[in-house]
């Protein structure tokens, strides 16, 4: 089955800048979407379609993807970034959903 | 403003039965494709299932570990959808999420709206 592979946590001081990646072999062919989720909280798209931001979030979430990789970068981490974050695609085929296995990201 | 509210969850023996509800209100229900995500106890985020308007057919598709067990289904005219879940298992305990989907590019499709999720424990 098809598999998104991602760092199991990220810490980073305020103010810095935090990288998260995801690998999965469709993502040349395929866009990329991250989420993210606070405690408690339902996910929240923060990044569409490799690289576009929806309306409402903050201009220091941006991504990119280049070969196999996706990466959410968070500029001028704020501690409210404080969240698990999990990037989401499909296979090559398109039948196949899947999300990636999730960043825990901490701001201190 | 759109409002997805889940309902129905609770504590299922394993092998029981249950039907999760997602009331949907502030957009044309009717034409919007919808999923169910879910997520298990201290775990990622896992898609369960979607269906896709009328007018696009009605068709659903499922996840492996869910298909044959599960059945999404849609009543348009009560803005309301469901998540049949039968021959539960322990390894179904997860709170579940409805969730709107958008087509984007290459068509591909993601999720936009988010329900608060309802949390479904089976356990003898």
């Amino acid at each position: 089955s098809y598999e998104l592979t991602q760092p199991p946590s990220v810490s980073v001081s305020p103010g810095q800048t935090a990288r998260i990646t995801c690998s999965g072999d469709a993502l040349p062919k395929k866009y990329a979407y991250w989420y993210q989720q606070k405690s408690g909280q339902a996910p929240v798209l923060v990044i569409y379609e490799d690289s576009k931001r929806p309306s409402g979030i903050p201009e220091r979430f941006s991504g990119s993807s280049s070969g196999t990789m996706a990466t959410l970068t968070i500029s001028g981490a704020q501690v409210e970034d404080e969240a698990d974050y999990y990037c989401y695609s499909t296979d090559s085929s398109g039948n196949h959903d899947v999300f990636g296995t999730g960043t825990k990201v901490t701001v201190l | 403003e759109v409002q997805l509210v889940e309902s129905g969850g609770g504590l299922v023996k394993p092998g029981g039965s249950l039907r999760l509800s997602c009331a949907a209100s502030g957009f044309t229900f009717s034409n919007a494709w919808m999923s169910w995500v879910r997520q298990a106890p201290g775990k990622g985020l896992e898609w369960v299932g979607r269906i896709k308007s009328k007018t696009d057919g009605g068709t659903t598709d499922y996840a492996a570990p869910v298909k044959g067990r599960f059945t999404i289904s849609r009543d348009d005219s009560k803005n309301t959808l469901y998540l049949q879940m039968n021959s539960l298992k322990t390894e179904d305990t997860a709170v579940y999420y409805c969730t709107t989907i958008k087509v984007g590019g290459n068509s591909q499709y993601y999720f936009d709206y988010w329900g608060q999720g309802t949390l479904v424990t089976v356990s003898s």
